[in-house]
């Protein structure tokens, strides 16, 4: 079973900064079935990113996605005030998610 | 709109077996490529992929889990009923079904419901 590992676990920055996520999986996965999720307090999951750069519906686009292989990377242009959250990425073609990484106000 | 909606106990004993259903509109789960899945998350962690159940009848189970799990589909009522046997307290969790767009091609939700909370307690 593929392993993905976030990095960091926490990312603390201010609003304006520019956010960059890592996932990293332990065996090349095809790039067609990553995707990346934001998750807030008391909230269920929010699909951001499929097929490692492609936008969900009504995804704002300082929310992008790259990589191929083994590193993917979800980069927020300039944080915004909602977008302190939990991240989480998935490799979807077994349905393994990673480990999530926490944007935290600084 | 898509909508989903998780509904259940919030406690269960141990050794007991948990019923879960999940209540959606929006979509017909008969059409060609639909999904819908559950995944579950201990409180702080991360998630997990439980199950998922195709528009054609076709069952996916994460490995771990699969020998506790059944999914069932009834697309008249527009439900998905998600059992799981022999609860434990490490099953407690925040249990999510959510809808596999037919866009996919493997285990991706693009909705999500509220999830349902289920303490496994004696």
């Amino acid at each position: 079973e593929i392993v993905l590992t976030q990095s960091p676990g926490t990312l603390s920055l201010s609003p304006g900064e520019r956010a960059t996520l890592s996932c990293r999986a332990d065996e090349s996965v095809s790039s067609t079935s990553l995707a990346w999720y934001q998750q807030k307090p008391g909230q269920a999951p929010r699909l951001l990113i499929y097929d490692a750069s492609t936008r969900a519906t009504g995804i704002p686009d300082r929310f992008s996605g790259s990589g191929s292989g083994t590193d993917f990377t979800l980069t927020i242009s300039r944080l915004e005030p909602e977008d302190f959250a939990v991240y989480f990425c998935q490799q979807y073609g077994s349905s393994v998610f990673g480990g999530g990484t926490k944007v935290e106000i600084k | 709109q898509i909508t989903l909606k998780e509904s259940g106990p919030t406690l269960v004993k141990p050794t007991q077996t948990l019923t879960l259903t999940c209540t959606f509109s929006g979509f017909s789960l008969s059409t060609n490529g639909v999904g819908v899945g559950w995944i579950r998350q201990p409180p702080g962690k991360a998630l997990e992929w439980l199950a998922l159940i195709y528009w054609d009848d076709d069952e996916r189970y994460s490995p771990s889990l699969r020998s506790r799990l059944t999914i069932t589909k009834d697309t008249s009522r527009n439900q998905v009923v998600l059992t799981m046997t022999n609860m434990d307290p490490v099953d407690t969790a925040t249990y999510y079904c959510a809808h596999r767009p037919p866009y996919s091609n493997g285990r991706l939700f693009d909705t999500w419901g509220q999830g349902a909370l289920v303490t496994v307690s004696s």
